[in-house]
């Protein structure tokens, strides 16, 4: 069975200050990894996923993912957040060799940017 | 091209009752899947559908169903409500069942149960 764990519920940080989330899964098996971004009262949206390849993955809005096999981590990074960056993010897996698309999410982090 | 669908937005139930909620995928998407979010639990896995078949389910009660038509539209249906169903409801599409196909999600349907 896999699992994330977002250790931080909430990361408060001022407008272009850098911001790390952070992620770590654990799995048996090897996995896919996402970066989900929810805005308040709307769905999901994909910022970036791991399949394969290079572990520095780039994703939409400025954000980019490292996949740490040996640290079983896939934080997310941004070097200048702005105020509309602020959100919750999710990181999920899903077992690469399965026969489903189920994605297991971490708890969130809230991302708060003042200005 | 128009976003994954959801209706309705928002639902106020009592125990007891029974829901339906729908979610449209984009066009040419044929997956769809169900998951619930609340404060406490987080996101949770509910159901998956691929061609009108449900390939996996999560670890919900019974009173939980759901099923997808020829045209990939999906329901879910929620009998016997409980207080603890209260959760915004989030359906996701994408082209196939491949994990690596991106899923879209909706805005999710928010159920409130009194």
């Amino acid at each position: 069975a896999q699992s994330v764990t977002q250790l931080d519920s909430q990361v408060p940080v001022f407008e272009e200050a850098p911001v790390e989330l952070r992620c770590n899964y654990s799995s048996s098996v090897s996995v896919y990894l996402f970066w989900y971004v929810q805005y308040p009262n709307q769905g999901l949206q994909l910022l970036l996923k791991y399949l394969s390849g290079s572990t520095l993955v780039k994703g939409i809005n400025g954000f980019e993912a490292e996949f740490n096999k040996s640290q079983t981590s896939f934080h997310l990074r941004k070097p200048s957040v702005h105020i509309s960056d602020t959100a919750e993010y999710f990181c999920a897996v899903t077992e690469s060799r399965g026969a489903t698309n189920k994605l297991i999410f971490g708890t969130g982090t809230l991302l708060a940017v003042q200005p | 091209k128009a976003g994954v669908t959801q209706t309705p937005r928002y639902l106020i139930k009592t125990r007891g009752q029974q829901v339906t909620l729908s979610c449209s995928p984009i066009s040419g998407h044929r997956s769809v899947s169900w998951y619930q979010q609340t404060p406490g639990q987080g996101l949770q896995f509910l159901f998956e559908y691929f061609s009108e078949t449900q390939r996996n389910k999560g670890n919900f009660p019974g009173r939980f169903s759901g099923r997808q038509f020829s045209n990939s539209r999906s329901e879910m249906n929620v009998s016997t409500l409980e207080l603890g169903d209260s959760a915004l409801y989030l359906c996701a599409s994408s082209l196939g069942p491949s994990n690596t196909d991106t899923q879209y999600f909706g805005p999710g349907t928010r159920l409130t149960v009194l």
